[in-house]
């Protein structure tokens, strides 16, 4: 099915541990986001890529870094996991026409 | 104050009834204005698009942008169990970066 992909779907880390987050779509998208999804606040965006080959931070960039791989793939990694970094993290890709963001079914990440 | 304001209710109706939904926000340069709905452990799914002021009528949904008061609204007309879930608002200046509202969740009793 046509959409975005993400990887895992659930994960419990340890305080200190990394893990990265991979996210693919097949829509021949140009820009892709990580946001995160906590209760009261929305979504937040971590960072965003709108081309291949380039990165910018968003709102809450702290903790993560994310690489964009190739136009299909953008990979989110927390280097070293805290606490506050448990959330639902939500992968979106959007066309060169716009017109919203196509999002990826999220990873829910416990760090305890 | 958050850029984007929406109240997370909860909002429990009967079936039938119509659902009113709204937004604030401050940045005056939003132009692209977008409502999402997401179900329990889902991913956010895109409802409805407009672009600037003005109405757009979808089968039972219609959005509403007054860019003069900074307020967007959406409505769901003869409303269905199957319509529960959380109704997320988000706006852009360039189509790209959404800004979100935290997001309004509704409950359509049968």
């Amino acid at each position: 099915n046509a959409g975005v992909t993400q990887t895992p779907k659930f994960q419990v880390l340890k305080t200190g541990q990394s893990m990265t987050l991979q996210c693919a779509q097949d829509m021949n998208h140009n820009s892709m986001y990580w946001y995160r999804q906590d209760p009261g606040m929305g979504l937040r965006l971590i960072y965003y890529s709108a081309s291949e080959g380039t990165t910018d931070k968003g709102e809450v960039p702290n903790g993560y870094n994310v690489s964009r791989l190739n136009k299909r793939e953008f990979s989110l990694r927390l280097e070293s996991a805290a606490p506050s970094q448990t959330s639902v993290y939500f992968c979106a890709s959007t066309g060169t026409g716009g017109r919203g963001y196509t999002f990826g079914s999220g990873t829910r990440l416990t760090v305890v | 104050q958050k850029e984007v304001e929406q109240d997370p209710g909860p909002l429990s109706v009967p079936e039938g009834a119509i659902v009113s939904l709204n937004c604030t926000y401050s940045n005056s340069a939003f132009q692209y204005f977008m409502w999402y709905r997401q179900y329990s452990r889902k991913g956010p799914e895109l409802l409805m698009y407009t672009y600037s002021s003005g109405n757009k009528e979808d089968g039972r949904f219609t959005a509403q942008v007054d860019k003069s008061s900074k307020y967007i609204s959406l409505f769901i007309r003869d409303s269905q169990p199957s319509d529960s879930a959380t109704y997320l608002c988000a706006m852009s200046e360039d189509d790209y970066k959404l800004s979100f509202g935290a997001g309004t969740t509704v409950t359509v009793r049968a």
